[in-house]
């Protein structure tokens, strides 16, 4: 079965420092998303992604984070001055049509 | 996004049916019925989904009542591998140009036990 795939799948940064966090989408999708998971919380959508542009994003994503389609393969998410609140696990998605949504399995952000 | 409510945890033998229920009273016409669970903060991973026949997968049959008020994840042996938090999910198709996110509630527990 074709895969997300995320890396690295652990991450520490000091606080402050920028933090980009990599993803492979399934190649002939066209939606991409990130979602976080705070420790023993829900999975929260952050923003979705469509012909290079965001089309949605939450109350979350504010301007410390951006994402880059820098090729015809990457996914990125970088947060720009990382904060404590920020530790979560970070999964990256994508989808071909509006049926089934494939995730990766995550990478672990940790901020020290 | 219809809302969803679903009971905080249950539990199942191995080997047995697990069935696990999802109310979405609110539900419109056009919004389907998707499943996905999460094994201890894996990725989440799809499971069926379904607009108002019944449907069946490899992994699971989802039931759903005619007035499409409520639905029913089935796995039918359940197996320890299942143990995982099960989330009901109502959305409806969008364009191109919308995101469709999903949104996720707390879902349920399911611990299938030996």
């Amino acid at each position: 079965e074709p895969e997300v795939t995320q890396t690295p799948s652990h991450q520490v940064t000091q606080m402050g420092q920028e933090v980009i966090l990599r993803c492979v989408p399934i190649s002939n999708h066209l939606y991409f998303y990130w979602y976080r998971q705070i420790l023993g919380q829900k999975v929260e959508f952050l923003v979705s992604f469509y012909n290079n542009e965001i089309s949605e994003k939450s109350e979350i994503f504010d301007d410390q984070f951006s994402v880059e389609r820098p090729d015809g393969s990457n996914f990125t998410l970088k947060i720009r001055s990382t904060k404590l609140e920020d530790s979560a696990m970070y999964f990256c998605a994508s989808r071909a049509d509006f049926s089934r949504v494939f995730f990766g399995q995550g990478t672990r952000l940790t901020v020290v | 996004d219809a809302k969803t409510t679903q009971p905080p945890s249950m539990d199942c033998a191995e080997g047995r049916a697990a069935n696990l229920p999802c109310n979405h009273s609110t539900i419109s016409g056009n919004e389907y019925v998707y499943w996905y669970r999460q094994i201890h903060s894996q990725g989440p991973q799809y499971i069926i989904h379904g607009l108002k026949n019944n449907e069946t997968n490899e992994m699971a049959s989802l039931i759903i009542t005619e007035d499409r008020k409520s639905s029913t994840l089935i796995l039918p042996h359940a197996t320890l591998r299942d143990t995982a938090v099960y989330y009901c999910i109502v959305r409806a198709p969008r364009g191109e140009t919308s995101g469709s996110r999903l949104t996720f509630g707390e879902g349920t527990q399911l611990t299938v036990n030996p």
